[in-house]
């Protein structure tokens, strides 16, 4: 069974800050997306990543993909409030698409 | 930018009773997909669609739920009689291809069953 596993699940940091978002996977693929959500609401794509060593940045977010390690990272720099939402990874299943699987998610909480 | 669209919004029904739940895809994309989200909890599979028959299914898909397409639009999902346990956010989804990348999801529709 493939397992999304992200980590931390919960994150307070405080404005200004940096940190990173970990994403590990149990099975081969070099997929892998990054969502987010506000509360309530439905999921924004941020990121793609569609090979080794893919690297996206967009603002004070950066995602990079290791599929060796079958690893992705999500690295926020210089936190601000308005990153304060739940971060989720999904990966593309054995190359078919036919579906994402999602990690657990990450609740990033910004302190002004 | 094209978007998918869902309705209702939101819907409570009585448990035992069947839903409807619609959703009209991104208008040249080919796959498509349900994901529901119990409160709190991560996105899970349900179920994708492509060429008018299911290409995969999870667990959680079981013989009370049933997809359909019924014309060049609409896309949906049915439960057939609900329990309380189906009560969660219902999510759309669609895209091109496999290959195209990422999936273009909807703004969900909430379901409570009481």
């Amino acid at each position: 069974e493939l397992k999304v596993e992200q980590n931390p699940l919960f994150l307070s940091m405080q404005e200004g800050k940096n940190y990173t978002i970990y994403c590990n996977y149990s099975t081969t693929s070099d997929r892998l997306y990054w969502y987010r959500q506000d509360p309530g609401k439905s999921l924004e794509s941020l990121f793609v990543l569609l090979s080794n060593g893919a690297v996206k940045q967009e603002g004070r977010l950066m995602a990079s993909l290791d599929t060796k390690a079958r690893l992705s990272t999500l690295h926020i720099t210089t936190a601000v409030h308005d990153l304060s939402a739940t971060y989720f990874c999904a990966v593309d299943m054995s190359g078919t698409g036919n579906q994402f699987y999602f990690g657990t998610g990450t609740s990033l909480t910004v302190i002004p | 930018e094209p978007e998918v669209t869902q309705t209702p919004s939101h819907q409570v029904t009585q448990m035992g009773q069947e839903v409807i739940l619609r959703c009209v895809p991104i208008s040249n994309h080919l796959y498509f997909y349900w994901y529901r989200q119990i409160l709190g909890q991560k996105v899970e599979f349900l179920v994708s669609f492509y060429n008018n028959e299911i290409s995969e299914k999870s667990e959680i898909f079981d013989d009370q739920f049933s997809v359909e397409r019924p014309d060049g639009s609409n896309f949906t999902l049915k439960i057939r009689s609900t329990k309380l346990e189906d009560s969660a956010m219902y999510f759309c989804a669609s895209r091109l291809s496999p290959s195209s990348g990422k999936l273009f999801f909807g703004s969900g529709t909430q379901l409570s069953v009481l």
